[in-house]
């Protein structure tokens, strides 16, 4: 089945300084690719739709200077959230989406656990 | 506000039992239905899907029913397994919408 890789795992860093988080669809090309947040017992809500080689599609109310979206291959997605404030801190989860399959189906990484101190 | 609504945060059966996730949906356009399972520290994996054309889809021992009048469906587990223990996540989608809307999610515990 497809299998989607998220880098890293967990991360703690220092409010003020940024992080890199990358998603990876390994043994399928992703034209389309979700960046998720979820806070404890919420849903999964969607800050963003990544597509490769343009720029990402933000929801209502996420600040795209603030989480930069790339999307520079078709396995390769990173999000990457500046200026890290400890509200930031969070459950975040990309998924990716494998146009032979599904039209809908989506594959989700593992997630990566930001703490911001 | 919640599009995709899971009222029960948790849910405990015996193993062997039939398990019975619920969700509720407002959005009359939403088309396309989708039920994925969580293990901690794990992403969401696709468990199973309705089309809005259908009322009923099987999947071995995963059934999902629609009914759209009352904006309804479930996830039926039968027989539950204690490695059926995660949490269960209902998601709906529109129109050839890429995007999906999460409800909250439902653990289900199941006791051997």
């Amino acid at each position: 089945g497809a299998v989607v890789s998220q880098h890293p795992s967990r991360v703690i860093c220092k409010s003020g300084t940024s992080v890199k988080i990358e998603c990876r669809s390994l043994d399928f090309q992703a034209t389309t690719m979700f960046w998720y947040r979820q806070f404890p017992k919420q849903s999964l809500m969607l800050m963003a739709t990544s597509n490769e080689g343009s720029k990402a599609t933000y929801e209502q109310g996420v600040e795209k200077d603030k989480f930069l979206i790339n999307h520079a291959s078709l396995t390769l997605s990173t999000l990457t959230v500046t200026s890290a404030h400890p509200e930031d801190s969070s459950f975040y989860i990309c998924s990716a989406r494998d146009p032979s399959v599904s039209l809908y189906e989506q594959y989700f990484g593992p997630g990566t656990r930001l703490t911001v101190t | 506000d919640q599009q995709v609504k899971q009222n029960s945060p948790s849910l405990s059966v015996q193993e062997g039992r039939i398990s019975i996730l619920n969700c509720d949906y407002t959005n009359s356009m939403f088309d396309y239905f989708l039920w994925y399972k969580k293990y901690p520290a794990e992403g969401p994996t696709f468990l199973i899907s309705i089309s809005s054309i259908k009322d009923k889809n099987e999947d071995g021992r995963f059934t999902v029913f629609l009914n759209k009048s009352a904006k309804h469906l479930s996830l039926h587990i039968v027989p539950s397994q204690p490695g059926d223990s995660a949490v269960y996540f209902c998601a709906a989608t529109e129109g050839g919408s890429e995007k999906l809307v999460f409800g909250k999610g439902t653990k289900l515990t199941v006791n051997p």
